[in-house]
């Protein structure tokens, strides 16, 4: 079965840039497989920061971008903060309607 | 305020069953699809079921297909999720989203419900 892949750790230095990815076990990641980015703090419900690629969700900031980059999905992060230390997440939606998320990266800012 | 609120959780024993649900607050609940996800402790997310707006299609991720079922009473602003045959892997957070108006997506959180499936 096919599985959605993220890196598990990343860390980024506040104020840098980091890059996100979100891949497929077998396959390439695509439009067509509506990537979204969904951000977690501990105790808390997920946060919708990414829909379609890269359209953000109503109150992310603009330092959250979504692109494809060659086989995978990206979120990036341009000018982290101390707020961005999180668990992020990807979904894609997969044949048969089926929903699959990534197993989750857990970003560090320091 | 726009939110959805969980509740049915707890503590079952294997074999068990639980339903819980979602009530909807300031949005047309019955023009939105809604979905179930759920979080077992220190692990990821998991999707596990949609259901359309009007409560006539369904969809379940493999490991609940069979055992949970999806469903909604448009007049009560409410989804539910009937869980049966209760496995301890289905300990987990569970979360009721709202499918965004584009794409496949979630663009509403509920803040989640516990069930501890234990003897």
């Amino acid at each position: 079965q096919t599985v959605v892949t993220q890196e598990p750790s990343f860390s980024v230095s506040p104020g840098g840039t980091v890059t996100l990815t979100c891949g497929l076990s077998s396959g390439s990641v695509s439009t067509t497989y509506y990537p979204s980015w969904y951000q977690q703090t501990p105790g808390q419900a997920p946060r919708t920061l990414m829909y379609n690629t890269n359209t953000r969700s109503s109150g992310v900031p603009s330092r959250f971008s979504g692109s494809i980059i060659g086989n995978k999905a990206a979120l990036t992060i341009t000018g982290a903060q101390a707020d961005d230390e999180s668990d992020y997440y990807c979904m894609l939606y997969m044949s048969g309607g089926v929903l699959m998320f990534g197993g989750g990266t857990k970003l560090t800012v320091l | 305020e726009v939110q959805l609120v969980e509740s049915g959780g707890g503590l079952v024993q294997p074999g068990g069953s639980l339903r819980l649900s979602c009530v909807a607050s300031e949005f047309t609940f019955s023009s939105h699809w809604m979905d179930w996800v759920r979080q077992a402790p220190g692990k990821g997310l998991e999707w596990v079921s949609r259901l359309n707006s009007d409560g006539s299609v369904t969809i379940y991720a493999d490991s609940v297909k069979g055992r949970f079922t999806i469903s909604r009473d448009n007049a009560k602003n409410t989804l539910y999720l009937q869980m049966n045959s209760l496995r301890g892997e289905d300990t987990a957070v569970y979360y009721c989203a709202r499918k965004g108006k584009s794409g496949w997506n979630f663009d509403l959180w509920g803040r989640g419900t516990l069930v501890t499936v234990s003897s």
